[in-house]
């Protein structure tokens, strides 16, 4: 039991190109998250899903597209990185069941746009 | 919309001192949950609790503790006694009806 993965775990972009960050969980979990964090801004939402086959904006979704094609995967896509998209970003997932909905995150994709 | 505010961007203390983490948090939602996060030097994210907003109980766990008011949304963290491995960054977070929402938390720094 993996929990939640993330790959890659680093990269480096220039400007202007584009990649996709996976994000895999094996606890079936319904709802599935992609953050970021940024020094002194704590975590914030960029999108996130509900389902497969669906996806929604969060507090940050400017310049990132997701797709959650299987229910496992969460995919976070930028079409055309900036500087500004430098960060740490972190998947999460939780169940739709139960109290708590506690997420379980990833270990982080640390990103750096040159 | 909810918020969450700690007012503490960075606490340094030295081992064996007793150290407490604020977080001050608003919501229109009646029902909620709150959380505390750390995260070491390391990176990942490691859950430490959830309190519920219908139950103001105080918690212990070792040398951790967590205040839930109510009265003052607040939800504060205790460590006694603290350690070189607390040295961290701590996320207070607090999830309503809709998405959870983090502080932009507190790093603790613990020399020996």
């Amino acid at each position: 039991n993996a929990g939640v993965t993330q790959t890659p775990k680093f990269r480096v972009l220039k400007t202007g190109q584009s990649m996709t960050l996976l994000c895999a969980q094996d606890m079936n979990h319904e709802y599935m998250y992609w953050y970021r964090q940024d020094p002194g801004m704590g975590l914030r939402l960029i999108h996130y899903s509900v389902g497969e086959g669906t996806t929604a904006k969060g507090e940050v979704p400017d310049g990132y597209n997701v797709s959650r094609l299987k229910k496992q995967n969460f995919l976070l896509g930028l079409e055309s990185a900036a500087p500004s998209q430098t960060s740490v970003y972190f998947c999460a997932s939780s169940s739709a069941t139960g109290s708590y909905n506690e997420q379980f995150f990833g270990p982080g994709t640390r990103l750096t746009v040159l | 919309a909810q918020k969450v505010t700690q007012a503490q961007t960075e606490i340094s203390v030295v081992e064996k001192e007793d150290v407490t983490l604020d977080c001050v948090y608003e919501t229109r939602d009646t029902t909620y949950y709150l959380f505390w996060y750390k995260q070491p030097p390391s990176g990942e994210l490691v859950f430490l609790i959830r309190r519920n907003s219908f139950d103001e109980q105080n918690e212990i766990s070792g040398r951790y503790s967590w205040n839930f008011q109510k009265s003052t949304s607040s939800f504060n963290f205790t460590i006694t006694a603290s350690q070189v491995v607390d040295s961290a960054v701590y996320f207070c977070a607090l999830k309503g009806y809709s998405t959870l929402t983090f502080g932009k938390g507190t790093m603790l720094l613990v020399s020996p």
